[in-house]
């Protein structure tokens, strides 16, 4: 289940599950949107991105759907595996800057 | 591939002192570098851009004089905070864009966890 404390919202899934994090981004003008993996003491890793001309784009074992109307941004993980374990961002770049802005991020517990 | 490094990974000072972080990006030239702070259990928030021969630009709230930036090559960007306090303690990370590069894709470094007692 997820919940939601006072500090990263937190999704525990079983192992083999598949998992949905979600993201609300906060700009309209923003054009390309990232989700990265935090490991604990490290730095973000890239999994996916997507441009704003698309709705869905697909990697292994990843997926990324967009939903401009409602600024929403979602990361599917498919067969979740305990390497999956982390705490995930979704990032966003505003149109005509290199800037990006990152979500609260949620962290995903795998349960064996 | 495009690798980020920082160094050092962890560093202790103490309160008052001032400590350098290096950022360099190892097989690439990079003309923007990004500084970013990271408390516990919160998000990545942006300090400052920084661009190579040019003076960095700072978001809302950073304080130039304490967070000195320089962008002295198409490799390498350092971080200096200056007289560091305790409320300073927190995990910096840089992130570089590929010079010449068609998309906003940014590279990140491992991040260096600055404890200051």
């Amino acid at each position: 289940g997820e919940s939601v404390g006072l500090h990263l919202p937190t999704l525990s899934v079983q192992e083999g599950d598949n998992s949905i994090i979600n993201c609300a981004y906060s700009n309209s003008a923003s054009d390309y949107f990232i989700w990265y993996k935090q490991e604990s003491g490290k730095g973000p890793q890239f999994i996916i991105d997507i441009r704003s001309n698309m709705d869905k784009r697909q990697g292994q074992r990843v997926t990324v759907l967009l939903n401009k109307t409602v600024k929403h941004l979602s990361l599917q993980i498919a067969a979740t595996q305990p390497g999956d374990s982390a705490v995930y961002f979704c990032a966003e770049n505003i149109q005509g800057t290199y800037k990006y802005i990152f979500g609260t991020g949620t962290r995903l517990k795998v349960l064996a | 591939g495009a690798v980020v490094s920082q160094h050092p990974s962890r560093v202790i000072c103490k309160s008052g002192t001032s400590v350098k972080i290096e950022c360099r990006s190892l097989d690439f030239q990079a003309t923007t570098m990004f500084w970013y702070r990271q408390f516990p259990k919160q998000s990545l928030m942006l300090m400052a851009t920084s661009n190579e021969g040019s003076k960095a630009t700072y978001e809302q709230g950073v304080e130039k004089d304490k967070f000195l930036i320089n962008h002295a090559s198409l490799t390498l960007s350092t971080l200096t905070v200056t007289s560091a306090h305790p409320e300073d303690s927190s995990f910096y990370i840089c992130s570089a864009i590929k010079r010449g590069s068609p998309s906003y894709e940014q590279y990140f470094g491992p991040g260096t966890r600055l404890t200051v007692t």
